[in-house]
């Protein structure tokens, strides 16, 4: 069964640091791995998906890596904003077509 | 319509009654999908539709869960005698098709359901 990790639990950044969140997954056998926000009494904003042929993605301040041999994932958010404030969610999708999550990484920017 | 949409967005219900949540996925997209968010759980997948069919019901808890697709559209899933461990928010999400590994889901904002 694929288990999938998120560490640290909770972050919190002053206003401009740069953000790096990590995902580890066990089984390295995955189509893709999606990378979500979700914000406090809402559902999930699809941010990245990679695909498992794929080292990285890339959308305005947002990176996120991944290697699939070592069963690693991380986004990294750049020059970060309290509008950035959030619980971030990974999600693997193994040789189907259901996503298995992490429990997510709550961030919190301080101005 | 623009994204996936959920309805209710709130419920509270009593303990033994049935409830019926309703999922609108994203106009063309033929894979649907239910999971459950609760405390101390984080997400959990439910069901998947592709078309009409559910070729995998193997999330449903339990016998009380059920879930229809009809249209290839919309999706209902039933709880049928509430318990209060149904308490959670029940999100739903579409993508082009299951199968492929461009499948990219889009969730909806979720039904947060109450059982007192």
């Amino acid at each position: 069964k694929q288990e999938v990790t998120q560490i640290p639990a909770a972050l919190s950044v002053p206003e401009g640091e740069n953000l790096v969140l990590n995902c580890s997954f066990t089984d390295s056998a995955i189509y893709n791995l999606q990378w979500f926000r979700q914000d406090p009494g809402k559902g999930l904003t699809s941010l990245l998906l990679i695909q498992s042929s794929q080292r990285e993605q890339t959308s305005g301040r947002l990176n996120a890596s991944l290697d699939k041999s070592s069963g690693r994932s991380t986004l990294y958010i750049a020059a970060s904003q309290p509008g950035d404030s959030a619980t971030y969610l990974c999600a693997v999708r193994p040789d189907d077509y259901k996503l298995s999550f992490g429990a997510g990484t709550t961030v919190t920017v301080r101005a | 319509g623009a994204g996936v949409s959920q309805s209710p967005s709130n419920k509270v219900t009593e303990k033994g009654k049935d409830v019926e949540l309703r999922c609108d996925p994203i106009s063309g997209h033929t894979a649907l999908y239910w999971y459950r968010q609760s405390l101390g759980q984080g997400l959990e997948f439910l069901i998947y539709f592709q078309g009409n069919s559910a070729p995998d019901k193997s999330g449903l808890p339990s016998d009380r869960f059920s879930a229809e697709r009809t249209g290839g559209s919309v999706s209902t899933l039933t709880i049928q005698r509430t318990q209060q461990e149904d308490s959670a928010v029940y999100l739903c999400a579409s993508s082009r098709q299951g199968l492929s590994s461009y499948n990219e889901q889009f969730f909806g904002p979720g039904t947060r359901l109450t059982v007192l």
